[in-house]
């Protein structure tokens, strides 16, 4: 069965320096990793996914199958990072068997 | 183009009640899936709707049932509501239109059981 951990429920981190949320995954087939966050008072939404190998709002994520990681980097945290960050699975190409990590909470400092 | 939408917002039961909870879906959108989410946790994937017919589903028990309109809007139902019920109900729409599909989500409905 299908499984993501986010080992940290909180991480805090000053203005201006690097954060990363870590995210790992239990999965034997292709899966399709994705980021969502939550802002106070807003509702989850998708920040990114491993297939986009894109960069949104300055984050990036990498596809790790060895080590089965799929840590969300930005080198430059801004106070309006602050949110609920999931790490999320998806084991089919419909979707269908989505599986959210447990979140963790991103409190940037000023 | 109109966003996700739930209804109620909040919701007070009492154990072995009934509940139904609704969600609109994003215009051109054609899935529903359902989540629940605890205090503290991610949301946990109930199931989810596609053409009005179950598509995939969660580790749920039958109580937790649901339906898809031929607008693709959705109820959720439960069943004989047991406290550890009491959660954040989370619905999201999507395209399927042959690959996984950025889902977008509601606001929730807070359900209580006392």
């Amino acid at each position: 069965a299908q499984r993501v951990t986010q080992p940290e429920k909180l991480l805090s981190v000053f203005k201006g320096a690097p954060v990363e949320l870590k995210c790992n995954y239990s999965y034997s087939g292709s899966p399709e990793l994705f980021w969502y966050v939550q802002y106070s008072r807003q509702r989850l939404q998708l920040l990114l996914r491993h297939i986009s190998r894109e960069s949104i709002k300055g984050f990036t994520a990498d596809l790790n199958k060895g080590e089965t990681s799929f840590h969300l980097k930005k080198p430059f945290a801004q106070e309006e990072d602050s949110a609920m960050y999931y790490c999320a699975l998806s084991s089919d190409n419909y979707g269908q068997n989505f599986v959210f990590g447990p979140g963790t909470r991103l409190s940037v400092l000023p | 183009e109109t966003g996700v939408t739930q209804s109620p917002t909040h919701l007070i039961k009492t154990r072995g009640q009934q509940v139904t909870l609704r969600c609109s879906s994003q215009s051109g959108h054609n899935t529903v899936s359902w989540y629940q989410q605890a205090l503290g946790q991610g949301p946990q994937f109930i199931f989810q709707y596609y053409r009005e017919e179950e598509n995939g589903r969660g580790n749920f028990p039958p109580r937790f049932s649901g339906l898809q309109f031929p607008n693709y809007s959705s109820e959720l139902n439960v069943n004989a509501l047991e406290l550890d019920d009491s959660a954040l109900y989370l619905c999201a729409s999507s395209w399927t239109g042959g690959s996984t599909d950025t889902q977008y989500f509601g606001p929730g409905t807070r359900l209580t059981v006392l």
